[in-house]
């Protein structure tokens, strides 16, 4: 169930952009986006849930197409903080319930360069 | 301010040995979880509990267990530590409902020689 993430590494100058995305084989109830910075724990981004509704980071924009399980990161005019590697989490449905815990995708190593 | 910590923040030890990870949080969530993170595989969650005296098992339990006697803290165990569970430890904890985000403790790097 561990979702796939694409690509597994972007490097970037700043202030140019970058999308990440995430894909499930299961429907699912919630696209969760981390940021991890080397040496430190992953830190809560976005949340995006089944029906629209989103919160998080107000410079980070994401998208969830429910349809096919989606879910893009869209970083745009990139600064140096945003390097570090990128999470998705994904949380299925199970049986019409969800169960709270996230599958985690394997990352995408961010780098900026001046 | 509320917060969740991990100790140690190191750790090494031998093969054979029983070693306990510790994990305390103050938001007072129901949720917590525990994961491991090895190069290349992201974050792969071993034991999760979502209240007082409720464990489930993750994708990666066997050689670990946990246990929940109060809201703040569950324990990670591993019950004989072998050279495979080197790795970065993670906990985390969520308050559940609608919108569930995860924050996580900073990690306790464990090696077993």
């Amino acid at each position: 169930q561990q979702p796939v993430q694409s690509p597994q590494a972007v490097i970037l100058r700043e202030g140019e952009d970058a999308v990440i995305n995430c894909s499930s084989s299961k429907a699912l109830y919630s696209v969760h986006w981390y940021r991890q910075k080397h040496g430190e724990a992953p830190v809560f981004l976005m949340i995006l849930l089944k029906g629209g509704e989103q919160k998080g980071h107000e410079k980070i924009s994401a998208s969830f197409n429910e349809k096919k399980q989606q879910s893009s990161l869209y970083l745009t005019a990139s600064q140096l903080s945003y390097s570090g590697t990128y999470f998705c989490g994904t949380e299925p449905f199970d049986r019409g319930s969800t169960l709270g815990r996230l599958y985690f995708g394997r990352g995408t190593q961010l780098t900026v360069w001046p | 301010d509320a917060e969740i910590t991990q100790s140690p923040r190191h750790k090494i030890t031998e093969t054979g040995r029983q070693v306990t990870l510790a994990c305390h949080q103050t938001w007072n969530h129901n949720n917590m979880f525990w994961y491991r993170q090895d190069l290349g595989h992201g974050l792969r969650l071993i034991h999760y509990s979502y209240g007082v005296h409720d464990t489930n098992k993750g994708e990666v339990s066997d050689g670990y267990s946990v246990s929940r006697s109060n809201t703040e803290d569950l324990p990670l165990t591993l019950e004989s530590a072998a050279s495979s569970q080197t790795s970065v430890y993670f906990c985390a904890s969520s308050e559940g409902g609608p919108y569930n985000e995860q924050f996580f403790g900073p990690g306790t790097r464990l090696t077993v020689l």
